[in-house]
Parts: structure tokens; C-alpha cells; sequence
């Protein structure tokens, strides 16, 4: 299955700043997704990041407030815009390996804003 | 009617027992269905994936699905207390977009 280095691991934010999230997995695969998971909640899809194009956004997630790259087969990032306390989360960058057919999670970035 | 429901629990088994649990899909064209366990602080892991109708037994692990019901569960046998965690039930969806979409978790407590 496939590593997954992403980071920060956790942080302390200002309200109104903006943080970048950084994942980058050890082998080429074909499926990227982020996931924020709330305090005491399930797992909440945000986007799927497609590599070369606009990240395809859930339901209540939008652009201009979660964007994200996805420059090559191996590395993607999300950002969280102009934060405010309720975006205090887990954010979870997650991979499906071609071939494999499931889902490996990184070890998530514990974003608290203040 | 959400994607994929399960019991939030806490479910308590006595150390030895049989864990059950369940889960229930909306989405009749789903054809992977998938168990992670989540500790506390910790991301979700993957348990087992089912593609068939039946049975599939990993070890103390047996995952049910059954398809015409829209039904997944998960039995652990002679549960442990390393067992305790909150468990994901996930079915892969190909309506639209392809994704993973989660339940919300069931706890699991397995007491000494």
C-alpha cells in the first residue's frame, strides 16, 4: 500500500489567515482526496484533487475557500482560506492506488484556529 | 435518508464476545463496501473490503454483505480490548463523481 507523508501534523492559526496543507504520497496513484473529519464526527469528503485540473468539489465546499493543487501523480495540497474557528478540524489526505481499489489515509493535520 | 447509516453506539461486548455491526447504504449501484477502525487520535485503517454477496473472513474478522437488502456488517469474534475503537463503514460510490463515502461510525467498547 502506499506511504503518505502529510504536513503540518498540527497547528495553531489566527482567525482570517490561510494554511496550506501538503501531501505527498511514495508512489504514482490515480485517486486523491481530502476529508475533514470535526471533533467527534464521521469523515466529510471535501474534493477530490485531479492531477492537472480543478478539484472536483463536494456539496458545501467550495473553491475559493478549500483550493487545491494537484501538480503531478504524487503530491497535492489544500488550503484553508480566511479561517474561522468552525474549520478547526481534522483534514485528511487520502489515496486510492490504481489497481488496489481502496483508500489509504495519511495521518491527518489537526488545524485548530483561534 | 443519508448515503450510509450506522448506529453511533457505543456498542459494549464483554472481552470474548461477538461484536456486531451494521451498516445500511442508499445508493443500489454501490459495489465496494469497506471497514476502517479509527482510534482515538489516530486516522481510520482499513479492516476488510466485500465485494460479493456472502461471507468474507479475514482471521477474527467476517464481513456480511448483502446486496438486496443494501446491508453491510462486520462480526469481530472473542473481542479484545485492543478491539475498542470507533469502526467506518465506507461504500465506494459511482453515482456521479466516483468517491468514498463514510457512515458515521459506530463506537466500539470491549470491556475487561
Amino acid at each position: 500500500s502506499a506511504v503518505i507523508s502529510q504536513k503540518p501534523s498540527r497547528d495553531i492559526c489566527q482567525r482570517g489567515t490561510s494554511l496550506t496543507i501538503q501531501c505527498q504520497v511514495d508512489s504514482q496513484v490515480t485517486m486523491m482526496f481530502w476529508y475533514r473529519q470535526q471533533p467527534g464526527q464521521s469523515l466529510t469528503l471535501i474534493a477530490t484533487a485531479n492531477q492537472g485540473s480543478e478539484a472536483t468539489y463536494e456539496s458545501g465546499f467550495v473553491i475559493d475557500k478549500f483550493p487545491i493543487s494537484r501538480p503531478n501523480l504524487t503530491f497535492s495540497t489544500l488550503t484553508v482560506s480566511n479561517m474561522s474557528p468552525e474549520d478547526s478540524s481534522i483534514y485528511l489526505c487520502s489515496v486510492e492506488v490504481s489497481g488496489a481499489n481502496v483508500l489509504t489515509f495519511g495521518a491527518g493535520s489537526r488545524l485548530t484556529v483561534l | 435518508q443519508k448515503e450510509v447509516e450506522q448506529n453511533s453506539g457505543p456498542l459494549s461486548v464483554p472481552e470474548g464476545a461477538i461484536a456486531s455491526l451494521n451498516c445500511t447504504y442508499s445508493d443500489r449501484g454501490s459495489q465496494s463496501f469497506f471497514w476502517y477502525r479509527q482510534y482515538s487520535g489516530k486516522s481510520p485503517e482499513l479492516i476488510m473490503f466485500i465485494y460479493s454477496n456472502g461471507d468474507k473472513e479475514d482471521g477474527r474478522f467476517t464481513a456480511q454483505l448483502n446486496k438486496a437488502s443494501q446491508y453491510v456488517s462486520l462480526l469481530i469474534r472473542d473481542s479484545q480490548p485492543s478491539d475498542s475503537a470507533t469502526y467506518l463503514c465506507a461504500v465506494a460510490s459511482t453515482s456521479g463523481t466516483y468517491k468514498y463515502i463514510f457512515g458515521t461510525g459506530t463506537r466500539l467498547k470491549v470491556l475487561a
